[in-house]
């Protein structure tokens, strides 16, 4: 079975300051990772991906993810919070049992960035 | 291109009605995809398609049906409504069915209330 879970339901994190939210995965084979942002009234915006190779993805709107294969996390993080990031962001799973383009989404977490 | 688009945006039901959510893409993606968000709980898989006349459940497919007579379209059916279905509605789409980075783009959601 695949999964991903994501341990806290919001984050708080001042303006200016770094910021992570956590996502641990559980696959059975080669995992392809990805991050989903939502705001207010929206839908779900693509962030960043992990695939194969460096450990490190760059994404969109200066974020980035860690893949860490020996603790099976997929941490998001931002050098530097704004305002702006306040939302609701998404870590999923590919669904690689069925062979379709499936996804599996963490409960999500909702980011507050305070001014 | 105006990607994926949902209709309508907000819906509210009586138990036991039926009614049928659209979902369109330009784009001329293959994969096309219902999830249901609900507080808590992520985004969970209700039915996708691999291509035109090809459709499969997901993870909680009871209560709705759907069908792919074209590339562009995959309309989501609620057969009787009920409460436990009050939820906001995400289609998605993707380029290919089953390539491993393959990403998925979301339409703006349908927010449903059955009463």
């Amino acid at each position: 079975a695949q999964s991903v879970a994501q341990p806290e339901d919001q984050v708080n994190v001042a303006e200016g300051n770094p910021l992570t939210v956590k996502c641990t995965y559980s696959v059975s084979g080669n995992p392809y990772l990805f991050w989903y942002v939502q705001y207010p009234n929206r839908g779900l915006q693509f962030l960043l991906k992990y695939i194969t190779g460096d450990n490190l993805v760059k994404g969109s709107y200066g974020f980035e993810a860690e893949f860490n294969k020996s603790q099976t996390s997929f941490h998001l993080k931002k050098p530097s919070a704004l305002v702006s990031d306040s939302a609701l962001y998404f870590c999923a799973v590919r669904d690689i049992q069925t062979g379709a383009n499936n996804l599996f989404f963490g409960t999500g977490t909702r980011l507050t960035v305070i001014p | 291109n105006a990607g994926v688009t949902q209709t309508p945006k907000f819906q509210v039901l009586k138990t036991g009605q039926s009614m049928t959510l659209q979902c369109a893409q330009d784009m001329n993606h293959e994969y096309m995809s219902w999830y249901r968000q609900d507080p808590g709980m992520g985004l969970r898989l209700i039915h996708y398609s691999v291509g035109a006349g090809i459709t499969d459940q997901g993870e909680v497919p009871n209560g709705y049906n759907v069908s792919r007579s074209t590339t562009e379209d995959f309309p989501l059916r609620l057969l009787s409504a009920a409460p436990s279905q009050t939820s906001v509605y995400f289609c998605a789409s993707s380029y290919s069915p089953q390539g491993l980075q393959e990403t998925q783009y979301f339409g703006p959601g349908t927010r449903l209330l059955v009463l």
